[in-house]
């Protein structure tokens, strides 16, 4: 089955205390994002990712880091977590087409809470 | 700064109404136009996009959207809702390889609840 997952699925950490949020897709997709979803902002671009070892900033880069190793994942890393990155996190991924991004498939989303 | 704007925030409609949700953004060069949609408790999931051609573009569940280039819009309309459209609607804009960029700007959502 063509998916994208995230692991974790919640997580409750503390100020400082870095954490990475898996991505991981299975459609041979070029694109990769991250996204923030918060109530009445919508959702915001973290990061995003052409191919491997290509990536770029969206809107809201601000104390996160990314890196695409491989194809299939895309994690997001939190070096040190604040309360304003509580948020709810999606990944997603596109196939490239004539260098437009197509139809986003997105994961089911990483619930974080920072205290 | 390219933006996307969804001046409906909370929309309640009865079943069978007609739905019009709006959608203007600020880039004026190529774009791709897309609505996805977020029904409760699922991911989510796209319901129609434009990328050139015809600007009337039919998707998914009975829903189509209008693309007016001069107008920087892409509303999104359905003739009669149903219960089963309770969910949150996401305009969204991809500039495409003419701006340099491959970022993607949402809208802020519309929450549609209908009314059975």
């Amino acid at each position: 089955e063509a998916q994208v997952t995230q692991n974790p699925r919640y997580l409750i950490t503390v100020t400082g205390k870095k954490l990475t949020v898996t991505c991981s897709q299975n459609m041979n997709h070029e694109y990769m994002s991250w996204y923030r979803q918060d109530p009445g902002l919508g959702l915001r671009q973290i990061y995003y990712s052409m191919n491997v070892e290509v990536t770029d900033k969206g809107d809201v880069p601000e104390g996160y880091k990314v890196s695409r190793k491989e194809k299939r994942n895309f994690p997001l890393i939190l070096e040190s977590p604040s309360p304003n990155q509580t948020s709810l996190y999606f990944c997603a991924s596109s196939r490239l087409a004539g260098g437009l991004s197509d139809t986003q498939y997105f994961g089911p989303g990483t619930r974080l809470t920072v205290l | 700064a390219q933006s996307v704007s969804q001046h409906n925030h909370h929309v309640i409609l009865s079943e069978a109404a007609s739905l019009e949700l709006g959608c203007n953004y600020s880039y004026g060069g190529t774009v791709n136009l897309f609505w996805y949609v977020q029904y409760p408790g699922q991911h989510l999931q796209l319901l129609l996009k434009y990328f050139s051609g015809d600007p009337l573009v039919k998707g998914i569940k009975g829903f189509e959207a209008e693309f007016i280039k001069s107008k920087f819009s892409f509303n999104l309309r359905k003739p009669s809702v149903q219960w089963s459209d309770t969910a949150e609607y996401f305009c969204a804009v991809n500039p495409g390889t003419t701006s340099g960029t491959y970022k993607y700007i949402f809208g802020t959502g519309t929450r549609l609840k209908v009314l059975a």
